[in-house]
């Protein structure tokens, strides 16, 4: 069973500051997706990253894969209270089937 | 909107009882997921269909059971429910299933069993 390591599981910050949210897993994932989701809605994509060594860029969000494609982060520059809500990874398996979750990061931007 | 309707959006029942789950997939997508989300296991997948077949298995139940019909609508089935089985069901709707394939989902249906 692949499983998904998110950390932190709450983070409550000020609007303005840094912050950064980690994935991990001691499998390999043949790509690694980012999702965010509010109260009463399902997760929506926010990116997804399959090579290994990846950064994308999403306005004030980076995403990295790591080299061994069993990690990933996520870091959110100036926060804003916009961008409160649950963060999730999620994990493919290799025939791109049985995506793992993550348990989630709860983000509070307070302002 | 992400395209993907579930219905009901609430259901409360009974232990013991019988619910069926209803999804439609976005508009053109192929494949169907369920998934399940409760505040202590978080968001787990249960069960995959691509174009009418079974492809991937999670921790789905014996008592639950799904299907995707030839209008790749799909169904989630929960029987002999139990106290615990209450969650947040979502259904999630991808074009091809394949590597990297985002995931669109339903704003799933709250079930609660007392």
């Amino acid at each position: 069973t692949q499983l998904l390591e998110q950390s932190p599981q709450f983070l409550s910050i000020q609007e303005g500051e840094n912050l950064t949210v980690y994935c991990n897993s001691s499998s390999v994932f043949s790509s690694l997706q980012w999702y965010r989701q509010e109260p009463g809605e399902g997760p929506v994509l926010l990116v997804t990253v399959v090579t290994g060594g990846e950064v994308k860029k999403l306005k004030r969000l980076t995403f990295q894969f790591g080299d061994a494609r069993k990690d990933s982060s996520l870091h959110i520059t100036a926060a804003q209270p916009g961008d409160t809500g649950l963060y999730l990874c999620a994990g493919e398996g290799e025939y791109g089937n049985k995506l793992v979750f993550g348990a989630g990061t709860i983000l509070r931007v307070k302002s | 909107d992400s395209g993907v309707t579930q219905t009901p959006k609430h259901l409360i029942t009974a232990t013991g009882q019988r619910v069926t789950l209803r999804c439609s997939p976005r508009s053109g997508d192929l494949s169907v997921y369920w998934y399940q989300q409760s505040l202590d296991q978080g968001l787990q997948f249960l069960i995959q269909y691509y174009n009418g077949e079974e492809r991937a298995k999670g921790n789905i139940l014996e008592r639950f059971s799904a299907q995707q019909f030839p209008d790749l609508h799909s169904e989630l089935n929960l029987s002999s429910l139990e106290l615990g089985d209450s969650a947040l069901y979502f259904c999630a709707s991808s074009l091809s299933g394949g590597i990297g394939s985002p995931l669109h989902f339903g704003n799933g249906t709250r079930l609660t069993v007392t």
